[in-house]
């Protein structure tokens, strides 16, 4: 089955700053790439996804790269603000199998 | 957008008790619902895929006596934990896709079980 590895754990830097969160996946069928912010004992919101037919896909600050040779994807987030702070999770998914893969987290600091 | 709601958020009980935790999508229609469990500091762990009128598919290692799950409805799965334990204490979190289509999870707002 897929497996996604996701780094670093923990990202911490300061107001203004770039952070960038990598991933990679083992499944080469999967298609469907999202981005997930979780705070505290919250639901994770998805921030944006990126679909297998496509190399990049920017919202505002955020962006996403995806290689599908190498199989793997990064976060990219511009301007960092403290508000960015949370737990960032990427996740795979072969959308025939339905099943969505999560990778580890990455803890996200943002110091003003 | 899409909502899915998910009750109750927090529940505390005695070990050996069953608790029942109910996902409900509010403006669609779910033929599939999917059961995480997240511990503490760590990454949401797929429990079960919930089909509605037919049988939950389970990963490996999830006890399928012990996580009971029903999906009776397009709208509503719920998962039971039964004779729950202090090592069953996590957030449970469920998500849905809508049956049209498309490739977006819509996650409830979880539940945190703690089994004193």
């Amino acid at each position: 089955g897929e497996n996604v590895e996701q780094h670093p754990s923990t990202l911490s830097v300061q107001e203004g700053d770039s952070a960038v969160i990598k991933c990679t996946y083992s499944d080469s069928a999967s298609n469907y790439f999202p981005w997930y912010k979780q705070e505290l004992g919250k639901r994770p919101q998805l921030i944006i996804d990126i679909r297998s037919n496509v190399g990049e896909k920017k919202d505002q600050r955020i962006a996403v790269t995806l290689n599908k040779t190498a199989k793997h994807f990064s976060l990219h987030i511009t301007e960092t603000q403290p508000e960015d702070s949370a737990v960032y999770f990427c996740a795979a998914i072969n959308t025939g199998f339905q099943k969505l893969v999560f990778g580890t987290g990455t803890r996200l600091l943002v110091s003003p | 957008g899409a909502v899915v709601s998910q009750h109750p958020s927090r529940v505390i009980c005695k070990s050996g008790t069953s608790v029942k935790i109910e996902c409900r999508s509010l403006d669609f229609q779910a033929t599939t619902m999917f059961w995480y469990r997240q511990f503490p500091k760590k990454s949401l762990m797929l429990m079960a895929t919930s089909n509605e009128g037919s049988k939950a598919t389970y990963e490996q290692g999830v006890e399928k006596d012990k996580f009971l799950i029903n999906h009776a409805s397009l709208t509503l799965s719920t998962l039971t934990v039964t004779s729950a334990h202090p090592e069953d204490s996590s957030f449970y979190i469920c998500s849905a896709r809508d049956h049209r289509g498309g490739e977006k999870l819509f996650f409830g707002s979880g539940t945190q079980l703690s089994v004193l």
